[in-house]
């Protein structure tokens, strides 16, 4: 069974500043999705972003990107220029690719917090 | 098009009492698929139904079940309500099975007393 594991309970970074969120994972499949949600206090799931594990470019959306590395099963997620929106939980989760199931194995989660 | 929507936003029931919660995923998603969040267990899957039809079931025990219409939209239901059960529950919501992108509903919030 696949696992993921997010050792941050919490973090904190001044707004404008960069803080990057760690995620590692456990699996024996080559192919797979990995995904970054954030929760608000709305709790209202979004999603941040996504990486093909076939693909070894690192996904960017704006703000935020991955340091993905597939042979030490690690994928961080870097936010740039924080912002008070950005405070939040943030859920590092994995799809497998096998078939097409759509179960997401999700991490414990990091609590963001941006300071003034 | 609109979001996932779920109604209802709030519950409390009573522990041996049944509950029934909906999930109308965004216009044209067929598979749905439903999490519970709790802050002891995390952010666990539940099941996924496409076609109306599940397609693949989490570990919980036969007291969660589910169901979806022709028309994509899904019910969850809890049977003899534990303590334990007070929960977030998630929907998500995707064009197919094994796209790419799951969206996510507000979640209902459901206590047990």
């Amino acid at each position: 069974a696949q696992t993921v594991t997010q050792s941050q309970p919490e973090m904190s970074v001044q707004e404008a500043e960069t803080v990057t969120l760690s995620c590692t994972y456990d699996t024996s499949e080559s192919d797979y999705y990995l995904f970054w949600y954030k929760q608000p206090p709305s709790r209202q799931m979004i999603l941040v972003i996504r990486q093909e594990a076939y693909k070894q470019q690192n996904a960017t959306e704006n703000r935020f990107s991955v340091n993905f590395q597939k042979a030490a099963k690690s994928f961080s997620l870097k936010i740039s220029d924080s912002q008070l929106g950005d405070a939040a939980m943030y859920f590092c989760a994995y799809r497998s690719f096998i078939g097409t199931a759509s179960k997401l194995t999700f991490g414990t989660g990091t609590r963001l917090q941006v300071t003034l | 098009k609109a979001g996932v929507t779920q109604t209802p936003r709030y519950l409390i029931k009573t522990r041996g009492q049944q509950v029934t919660l909906s999930c109308s995923p965004i216009s044209g998603h067929r598979s749905v698929s439903w999490y519970q969040q709790t802050p002891g267990q995390g952010l666990q899957f539940l099941f996924e139904y496409f076609s109306e039809t599940q397609r693949n079931k989490g570990n919980f025990p036969g007291r969660f079940s589910g169901r979806q219409f022709s028309n994509s939209r899904s019910e969850m239901n809890v049977s003899t309500l534990e303590l334990g059960d007070s929960a977030l529950y998630l929907c998500a919501s995707s064009e197919i099975r094994g796209a790419e992108t799951q969206y996510f509903g507000p979640g209902t919030r459901l206590l047990v007393l």
